[in-house]
């Protein structure tokens, strides 16, 4: 699976858009972009997943470049809730591939 | 509705014992996969399962076994419990390889 990469840190005023970035240059063309976000010591949370088409549902929005190189996940109005860390994993699309590595993520902290 | 549960939810290890971890789900996903979350870094991949009766290496699959003899349960071992697998574990269940994941809310093991 190909590896991403994120900022390890970002804030966002709560009410604004959170928009945070990343990077996947070397991803393959059956690989899906995932996006999860894990609230403090919680279960990491599934938020939205996409090939090479954006994404939206009732948590966020996925903005994949043509390229399929980078992607952007947007928190349309985050709220001080949304603060957690996101973590960006690219998976290979398969019967025989069960392998996802989850980096460090970037910790969103969302301030009033 | 249960989900994933995992069990036990903290153990304090002496180191060289053995001891095993317990993740069942009633959602009759195929792919099932456990985590292992190091204090302040992101999940790593032990070991994962396509479908029931196969089983496959992920990132640091070494001092650790798992088997799945059906599709609820993905027990992990550790037969000699050593000081560096004091991490919290996570367990996760999802329809096929590349559907989202779904969670438990994870095993804090220390190894004194």
């Amino acid at each position: 699976d190909a590896k991403t990469t994120q900022p390890p840190s970002m804030d966002c005023a709560e009410g604004r858009a959170a928009n945070l970035p990343c990077n996947h240059s070397t991803i393959s063309g059956n690989e899906y972009v995932y996006w999860y976000r894990q609230i403090h010591s919680q279960g990491p949370q599934y938020i939205i997943h996409g090939l090479k088409n954006n994404e939206t549902n009732e948590m966020a929005s996925l903005i994949i470049t043509e390229d399929r190189k980078s992607s952007t996940l947007i928190l349309p109005h985050a709220t001080l809730r949304d603060t957690a860390v996101y973590y960006c994993i690219v998976r290979v699309v398969g019967t025989n591939a069960g392998k996802s590595t989850f980096g460090d993520g970037t910790t969103l902290t969302v301030k009033p | 509705t249960a989900g994933i549960t995992q069990a036990p939810t903290s153990q304090i290890l002496a180191a060289g014992r053995s001891m095993t971890l317990r993740c069942t789900q009633d959602m009759r996903h195929n792919a099932m996969y456990w985590y292992r979350q190091d204090l302040g870094l992101g999940l790593r991949l032990i070991h994962y399962s396509n479908t029931a009766g196969t089983t496959g290496k992920g990132e640091v699959p070494d001092g650790y076994s798992v088997s799945r003899a059906n599709t609820d349960d993905f027990p992990l071992t550790l037969a000699s419990a050593v000081p560096s697998q004091t991490s919290v574990y996570f367990c996760a269940s999802s329809w096929t390889v590349d559907q989202p994941q779904h969670f438990g809310d994870g095993t804090r093991l220390s190894i004194l």
